[in-house]
């Protein structure tokens, strides 16, 4: 079955930028979609089809997908983007979906 | 704004079913342009896909579950319900359910705020 690879921690100081990877097998053929989990809430959709950015989440947030690997990228990171972040796909082969270990981001 | 809102018990017996309903307010459950997704997060772990329903009934359920896990949707109460059998401790999770975006790519548009389920006895 499909597998998505995420580092399990980044940590990036306040003001700077942060990149999250997920590696998996020819994942630049495959759309690649972004959540954010805050602990004790909802996760929220941050980005889907690898670069779409939903209205209500803030331009800092973008993403590429490439290759072997997709990366979530955010921007001028605050304090409020401390949260863990998730890859996701569709494996169309299957219809099942697979989402990645998971990235904690820490805000030193 | 659609919002999503799951119920049911909070601890269940080793070996029991687990049960839970999402109900869904602010979208119908038939509208064509969505699956209706169950997803879990044991703890300290990650996100894992347990199973998607459309309307009419079809399902799609994750392999490694496959054989204990059953989802319905009742339409009269705009609701889907998730039934896991024989459960154990490993079945201990925060159970969220999602909207499905039907698309070139399924994704999560919309989660409900999960709930957590112990399962000991």
């Amino acid at each position: 079955s499909y597998a998505l690879t995420q580092p399990p921690s980044v940590s990036v100081a306040p003001g700077k930028t942060a990149r999250i990877t997920c590696g998996g097998n020819n994942v630049g053929s495959k759309s690649v979609h972004w959540y954010q989990h805050k602990s004790g809430q909802a996760p929220v959709l941050v980005i889907s089809y690898n670069r779409d950015r939903p209205s209500e989440i803030p331009a800092r947030f973008s993403g590429s997908n490439s290759g072997n690997t997709a990366t979530l990228t955010i921007s001028r990171v605050e304090a409020g983007d401390e949260a863990d972040y998730y890859c996701q796909v569709w494996d169309t082969r299957s219809d099942h979906v697979v989402f990645g270990g998971g990235t904690k981001l820490t805000v030193l | 704004q659609v919002q999503l809102q799951e119920s049911g018990p909070g601890l269940v017996r080793p070996s029991q079913t687990l049960s839970l309903t999402c109900t869904v307010s602010g979208d119908s459950i038939t509208r064509g342009a969505y699956y209706w997704s169950w997803i879990r997060q044991s703890p300290g772990k990650g996100l894992d896909w347990i199973a998607y329903i459309y309307h009419s009934g079809t399902t799609y359920y994750n392999p490694s579950l496959k054989g204990r896990v059953t989802s319905t949707v009742d339409t009269s109460k705009n609701q889907f319900s998730l039934k896991l059998n024989s459960v154990t401790a490993t079945d201990t999770a925060v159970y969220y359910c999602a909207r499905v975006k039907i698309s070139a790519s399924l994704h999560f548009d919309n989660w409900g705020q999960g709930t957590l389920v112990t399962v000991s006895s």
